[in-house]
């Protein structure tokens, strides 16, 4: 399986801010998928980052909210921008491997106050 | 991607078989069938997949009906620390997975 590495592990924000989440693969991955689990729910899908594309976002996620990154097969960020106490999230990315393996990264919880 | 159906939660004994069931009644002849778990506060981690055929790792066994309407993961011998949320995901192989709320197991000592 993947070693996939989220950094920062968790942070705590002040409102209006921006936090950029870095997601790193120990192999090269064409897909990568951002989701997010709110506290007790489930995880939604923010969107889908293919090397060398724009990014495809979900129905109730944006570009300018989440701005994401993937300038390698091995790397991504993605931006919470503007931050809201709505926003405290775990977040985390999701490379798909070749055998159509899909693996998450540790997590990136996220508190806004 | 197929909706899938899960109970809310389930209990077994430590060192019994946990059989977790999952109905998929609309999956389409090429939907792969993935499991995944979550351990609290962790990144889920995958389980196993199938397609039509049955499917056995490390981890679990798959048991997919002939007419792909249903499945069930089967832990040999549950222990505590397979206490987790399980999610079963019917998927295209190519394209995002879709979670929904999934089955909580409480492994017993």
């Amino acid at each position: 399986s993947a070693v996939i590495s989220q950094k920062p592990s968790r942070d705590i924000c002040q409102r209006g801010t921006s936090l950029t989440i870095q997601c790193q693969v120990d192999s090269q991955v064409t897909m990568m998928f951002w989701y997010r689990q709110q506290p007790g729910q489930s995880l939604t899908l923010i969107a889908t980052a293919n090397q060398g594309s724009e990014a495809t976002y979900e129905s109730g996620f944006v570009i300018d909210k989440f701005p994401i990154s993937r300038p390698n097969l091995t790397f991504s960020t993605l931006t919470v921008s503007n931050m809201s106490p709505e926003d405290s999230s775990i977040y985390l990315c999701s490379p798909r491997g070749p055998d159509n393996e899909q693996f998450f990264g540790p997590g990136t919880r996220l508190t806004v106050l | 991607d197929a909706k899938t159906t899960q109970p809310p939660s389930m209990d077994c004994a430590e060192g019994r078989a946990a059989n977790l069931p999952c109905n998929h009644s609309t999956i389409s002849g090429n939907e792969y069938v993935y499991w995944y778990r979550q351990i609290h506060s962790q990144g889920p981690q995958y389980i196993i997949h199938g397609l039509k055929n049955n499917e056995t790792n490390e981890m679990a066994s798959l048991i997919i009906t002939e007419d792909r309407k249903s499945s069930t993961l089967i832990l040999p011998h549950a222990t505590l620390r397979d206490t987790a949320v399980y999610y079963c995901i019917a998927d295209f192989g190519n394209e995002k997975l879709t979670f929904g709320t999934g089955t909580r197991l409480t492994i017993i000592p």
